[in-house]
């Protein structure tokens, strides 16, 4: 079926460092994968997203990498702050039968920067 | 967003009963969706729609309706509530589609006693 895996379920890093995300997708004709971020008690926004067509972005301290030919995706955060402390959901977008497209999420990483 | 309100915030219901939550978007979005989140599983897609008069299952549409008369509403209707579907309810829409950024409302809270 269409899934999307996502992990480590938990990551803990003393702030200063980096934190990496991993997700893998089942299907192949997926050409859309944003990554959202989750404060505790608030809604999902969007941090940064990558198309098929590039390998990867950055924005500032956030950059996603993907290799389409794994079927992989990943989220490096770098040089973490207390703030970056949340929950982070990747996503993979997939065409249903009927032609629309659909965003599959992953279970989601709660990530914890230590002081 | 303010774009994009749910109602209401927190519902407490019993099993059996049938359930209304409401998602109301302000930006004429073609793209909406309905999303529950538990713990373990992320955010699990319900049903989603790509215009009025057009909607389509997701990953886990049991005991759950939709409809989209208007462009801006999109409700999910619970027909007979379960424990199972105590979660959290995320609507969200956007512009063109799910290549394109999510906006999401602020979340119902559902428990059903």
């Amino acid at each position: 079926g269409e899934n999307v895996e996502q992990h480590p379920s938990t990551l803990s890093v003393q702030e200063g460092d980096s934190a990496v995300i991993k997700c893998t997708y089942s299907d192949s004709a997926s050409n859309y994968f944003p990554w959202y971020k989750q404060e505790l008690g608030k809604r999902p926004q969007l941090i940064i997203d990558i198309r098929s067509n590039v390998g990867e972005k950055k924005d500032q301290r956030i950059a996603v990498t993907l290799n389409k030919t794994a079927k992989h995706f990943s989220l490096h955060i770098t040089e973490t702050q207390p703030e970056d402390s949340a929950v982070y959901f990747c996503a993979a977008s997939i065409l249903s039968i009927q032609g629309a497209q659909k965003l599959v999420f992953g279970q989601g990483t709660r990530l914890t920067i230590n002081p | 967003d303010a774009g994009i309100t749910q109602s209401p915030r927190y519902k407490i219901t019993e099993t059996g009963r049938q359930v209304t939550l409401m998602c109301h978007q302000t930006w004429s979005h073609s793209y909406m969706f309905w999303y529950r989140q538990d713990l373990g599983h992320g955010l699990r897609l319900i049903y989603y729609s790509a215009a009025a008069d057009i909607t389509d299952k997701g990953e886990v549409p049991d005991g759950y309706v939709v409809s989209r008369s208007k462009t801006e509403n999109f409700p999910l209707t619970l027909e007979s509530a379960t424990r199972s579907q105590t979660s959290v309810y995320f609507c969200a829409s956007s512009v063109a589609g799910a290549n394109e950024k999510l906006f999401f409302g602020s979340g119902t809270q559902l428990s059903v006693l």
